[in-house]
C-alpha cells in the first residue's frame, strides 16, 4: 500500500541554522500539506500546497518557513534560521483530488533546536 | 472557523470494558470528519472517518464513531478495549470548500490508557 514517507526521522540542529525537511507524497495525489505537533500538544496546521504554490498558511507559518516541490515526486519544509520554540514532530499529509479531504500523514519527523 | 473540542483529556479503562471518546465541533455546514490515533514516538493513523450518508460508520481496530448533526458530535466508540488500544486520540474536522486544498484542524487529544 503507497504511504507518504518522510526523512529524516530525528533532525537535531542548534538555534539560527537552517534545516529542511523531506517528504515524499503518495505518488497520484495533488494536494499536500506540512503541519506540527509540539511536544503534548496538538496537532497544528502550517501550510497547504497545491498546484505548485502555497493554497493557504496558518499564523505559524511566517517568513522562517518555505515550501517547495522541486520535482515531480518531493516535498519539503525549510525553515530558515531555527528557534528554540520551533522543536517539534513535523508531519507531510497528502490526499488525492476529489476524494473528500481523507489526508495521509508520514510517520513525522521530530525536529530539536539546542 | 471550524473548530474541535475534545473535552476529555485522559481517561483510563479497564481491559474489556467499552469505550466512547467525545469530539464536538463547529463548522458552518456539514463536514468531514475523521478520529486518528497516535501511538507514542509514532505518527497519525486514520481510524474511521465521515464523509456523507449513514451516520455510523465503522473503522479499522473494531472502533465506530457517530455522526450527530443536531449535537455536533461525532463520538468514537469500541464495545471492548484492548490494553493494545492504549494512545492518543484525534478528532479532527476538514471543510467542503472546493476550490481550496482545505487543512484538518485538530482536537486537544484525549489519550487512552488500559489496565489490565
Amino acid at each position: 500500500e503507497p504511504e507518504v514517507t518522510q526523512t529524516p526521522s530525528h533532525q537535531v540542529t542548534q538555534m539560527g541554522q537552517e534545516v529542511i525537511l523531506r517528504c515524499v507524497p503518495i505518488s497520484n495525489h495533488l494536494y499536500f500539506y506540512w503541519y506540527r505537533q509540539i511536544l503534548g500538544q496538538k496537532v497544528e496546521f502550517l501550510v497547504s500546497f497545491y498546484n505548485n504554490e502555497i493554497s493557504e498558511k496558518s499564523e505559524i507559518f511566517d517568513d522562517q518557513f518555505s515550501v517547495e516541490r522541486p520535482d515531480g515526486s518531493n516535498f519539503t519544509l525549510k525553515i530558515r534560521s531555527t528557534k528554540l520554540e520551533d522543536s517539534a514532530m513535523y508531519f507531510c499529509a497528502s490526499r488525492q483530488e476529489n476524494v473528500g479531504n481523507e489526508q495521509f500523514f508520514g510517520p513525522g519527523t521530530r525536529l530539536t533546536v539546542l | 472557523a471550524q473548530s474541535v473540542t475534545q473535552p476529555d483529556i485522559h481517561i483510563t479503562v479497564s481491559e474489556g470494558a467499552s469505550l466512547e471518546l467525545r469530539c464536538n465541533y463547529s463548522y458552518g455546514a456539514t463536514p468531514y470528519l475523521f478520529w486518528y490515533v497516535q501511538s507514542p514516538g509514532q505518527g497519525l493513523q486514520l481510524l474511521l472517518k465521515y464523509f456523507s450518508g449513514d451516520t455510523l460508520v465503522q473503522g479499522i481496530k473494531g472502533f465506530e464513531a457517530e455522526f450527530k448533526r443536531s449535537q455536533s458530535s461525532f463520538n468514537l466508540r469500541k464495545p471492548s478495549v484492548h490494553w493494545s488500544d492504549a494512545a492518543e486520540y484525534f478528532c479532527a474536522v476538514g471543510t467542503r470548500n472546493t476550490g481550496t486544498a482545505s487543512k484538518l484542524t485538530f482536537g486537544t487529544g484525549t489519550r487512552l490508557q488500559v489496565t489490565l
